[in-house]
């Protein structure tokens, strides 16, 4: 069955760039969509159709696709964003979705 | 402003099924823009996908689950439901139900309930 791809964790300073991918064989044709969960709460929505941020979320929040590979960039990563982050996206069929592993994001 | 409430039992024996209803308030499931669905999440664990349904009954499935799992509408009580048979620990869970804006290049869940957690244990 398909599968999305992510590190499972990685870690950054305050200020610094973080990059998390997600490598999918159907993202050239399928958009990648990013979720935000911190400890004990909800997932939230940051990204959505690969580069567009809903409203309230932070400009340091950017989104890319190309090729098989959709990338979550948050510029001027800040202690708040610590969290896991979720990509998904759907197969070629349109009609299963598949999350992402899952990144631990660790800012200090 | 839509609302997802789920609701069941947060406690399920071995080998039973596990039974969750999702309300849906502030409009209608029978919209035809929209799928609902269902997501879980084990403690410390990932988010995992389990199905999704259109108001007319139309079903998809996660391919690990979908031997144990159905998901039906009721568009009289604006209500969807999750049965899922034969669980273990492993289903032990968070579960959420979300509202699904499908398109022709991708599927946005876009409104989610606040989740309830299941434990399946004896």
């Amino acid at each position: 069955s398909y599968e999305l791809t992510q590190p499972p964790s990685m870690s950054v300073s305050p200020g610094q760039t973080a990059r998390i991918t997600c490598s999918g064989d159907a993202l050239p044709k399928k958009y990648a969509y990013w979720y935000q969960q911190k400890s004990g709460q909800a997932p939230v929505l940051v990204i959505y159709e690969d580069s567009k941020r809903p409203s309230g979320i932070p400009e340091r929040f950017s989104g890319s696709s190309s090729g098989t590979v959709a990338t979550l960039t948050i510029s001027g990563a800040q202690v708040e964003d610590e969290a896991d982050y979720y990509c998904y996206s759907t197969d070629s069929s349109g009609n299963h979705v598949v999350f992402g592993g899952g990144t631990k994001l660790t800012v200090l | 402003q839509l609302q997802l409430q789920e609701s069941g039992p947060g406690l399920v024996k071995p080998s039973e099924t596990l039974s969750l209803t999702c309300t849906v308030s502030g409009g209608s499931i029978s919209s035809s823009s929209y799928y609902w669905g269902w997501i879980r999440q084990p403690p410390g664990k990932g988010l995992e996908w389990i199905g999704s349904i259109y108001y007319s009954g139309s079903t998809y499935y996660n391919p690990s689950l979908k031997s144990r799992v159905t998901i039906s509408v009721d568009t009289s009580k604006n209500q969807f439901s999750l049965k899922l048979t034969s669980v273990t620990a492993a289903d032990t869970a968070v579960y959420y139900c979300a509202r699904l804006t499908k398109g022709a290049a991708g599927s946005l869940f876009d409104f989610w309930g606040h989740g309830t957690l299941v434990t399946v244990s004896s």
